[in-house]
This record gives structure tokens, C-alpha cells and sequence, in this order.
């Protein structure tokens, strides 16, 4: 099936804790995305990555560091998580950037709080 | 800037009523989409409608570019359609989706 698996589902830590935050994908898809969720803010994408290596920063990047060394796998990495880093947080995956031609395809999330 | 806009915000239902649910755009679309967020928060696709009308059983989407909109139609509404619908576009350029602030949906048995 084709799916977007992150790991885990839900996840509470201490502040100051690093964690990382797996997303992988089955599909061959070039693009990968990160967004996390907030009440009255909405889903914001934080980081994404176009290819193999090649990453940029989304519209909320601090705190947060990614890589991509594989087509597959895009983690998110919290080195010294904070509690306003307390979200709902999707990865994305789309055949090419733009949405390619079915779109983007969600993982189920990850429920993070930071005590 | 660049928009998407939701409405209504808000919408309860009978079980069994049928239901709007509108997405306007400020700008032309390379990607449009309507997702489901379920009670435990996943997002589940429903359609990938950058242009034209699509149906899959009881609901269907209609996206009318020229005119920067889309539709979301439920028909036959069930307690298990409660939720939040979100309309979220790629304008092309920016790579990311952009997302409406959604419809909280209430179906009442």
C-alpha cells in the first residue's frame, strides 16, 4: 500500500531532551514536507526537501533541523526541544514539487508534547 | 497576498442532510485538494481537484479555476463524516501547501 509512515504516533519528553521524529515514504517520491498543526494557527509547513540532499527552510524552520540522505526517509530532528514545540506534526510527500500529479499524500501524525 | 478562505466555519447536520462546503483561492492553482481530519487527527485525502469534478460515493468536489473556487458536496451525511474539512492549495512557486483555516462539521445522529 502505497502510505506515508511516522513514527511514533504520540510522544510526550522533558524539554531540552533531542528526539527525532522518522517519516518515510513507499511511493519514489522526490519531494518530502514537514508541517506542524496549532489551535487558531493552522497547518504550517516547517521545512521540505525537493531531492536526494537538498532541503530548505518552510515558513516556521526554528528549533527544527532535517536531512535527506535517502529518497525515502526525511526525519525531523528536535536537538533541544522546547515546550512551544508542543504540536500536531505531519510529514508530506508529493511525486515532484507542486504536488506533482496526484497531489500530496499525508502520514497520520505525531502528537508531540514537551513537558 | 495569497489566500484560501473557508466557509462556513462552522456547519451541524441532521444525519441523513446534505452539505456544502466552499473553498475560494486568490490566486491560479497548480494543486488543489480537500482533506478530512478525523476525531484523532489524521488527514485523510479525499480529492486531488485542481480543476473539473470528481465524485467517490457520497461525496463529491467540483473546482472551478477561472473562477478561483471549489466545492465540497456531502450527501447523506453520517455521524462518521463529523470532523474538520480542509480545502489547502499549491499556487505554484512556493512548494507547500497552503491551507484553509477549515469547516468544523457536527453530525448528529
Amino acid at each position: 500500500e502505497a502510505q506515508v509512515t511516522q513514527n511514533p504516533r504520540y510522544l510526550i519528553t522533558v524539554t531540552g531532551k533531542k528526539l527525532t521524529v522518522t517519516c518515510s515514504q513507499n511511493m519514489n517520491h522526490e519531494y518530502m514536507s514537514w508541517y506542524r498543526q496549532d489551535p487558531g494557527l493552522g497547518l504550517r509547513q516547517i521545512y521540505y526537501s525537493m531531492n536526494v540532499e537538498v532541503t530548505d527552510k518552510g515558513d516556521v524552520p526554528e528549533g527544527y533541523k532535517v536531512s535527506r540522505k535517502e529518497k525515502r526517509n526525511f526525519p525531523l530532528i528536535l536537538e533541544s526541544p522546547s515546550p512551544n514545540q508542543t504540536s500536531l506534526y505531519f510529514c508530506a510527500s508529493s511525486l515532484s514539487g507542486g504536488g506533482g500529479f496526484s497531489g500530496y499524500t499525508f502520514g497520520s501524525g505525531t502528537r508531540l508534547t514537551v513537558v | 497576498g495569497i489566500q484560501v478562505e473557508q466557509s462556513p466555519p462552522d456547519l451541524i447536520l441532521q444525519e441523513g442532510a446534505n452539505s456544502t462546503l466552499r473553498c475560494n483561492f486568490s490566486d491560479s492553482v497548480n494543486n488543489l485538494q480537500w482533506f478530512h481530519q478525523n476525531p484523532w487527527g489524521q488527514l485523510i485525502n479525499l480529492f486531488y481537484i485542481p480543476s473539473g469534478t470528481k465524485q467517490n460515493g457520497r461525496l463529491s468536489a467540483t473546482t472551478v479555476a477561472t473562477e478561483r473556487y471549489s466545492l465540497l458536496y456531502i450527501s447523506s451525511s453520517q455521524t462518521t463524516d463529523s470532523g474538520v474539512y480542509f480545502c489547502a492549495v499549491d499556487f505554484g512557486g512556493y512548494n507547500k501547501l497552503i491551507f484553509g483555516a477549515g469547516t468544523r462539521l457536527a453530525v448528529h445522529p
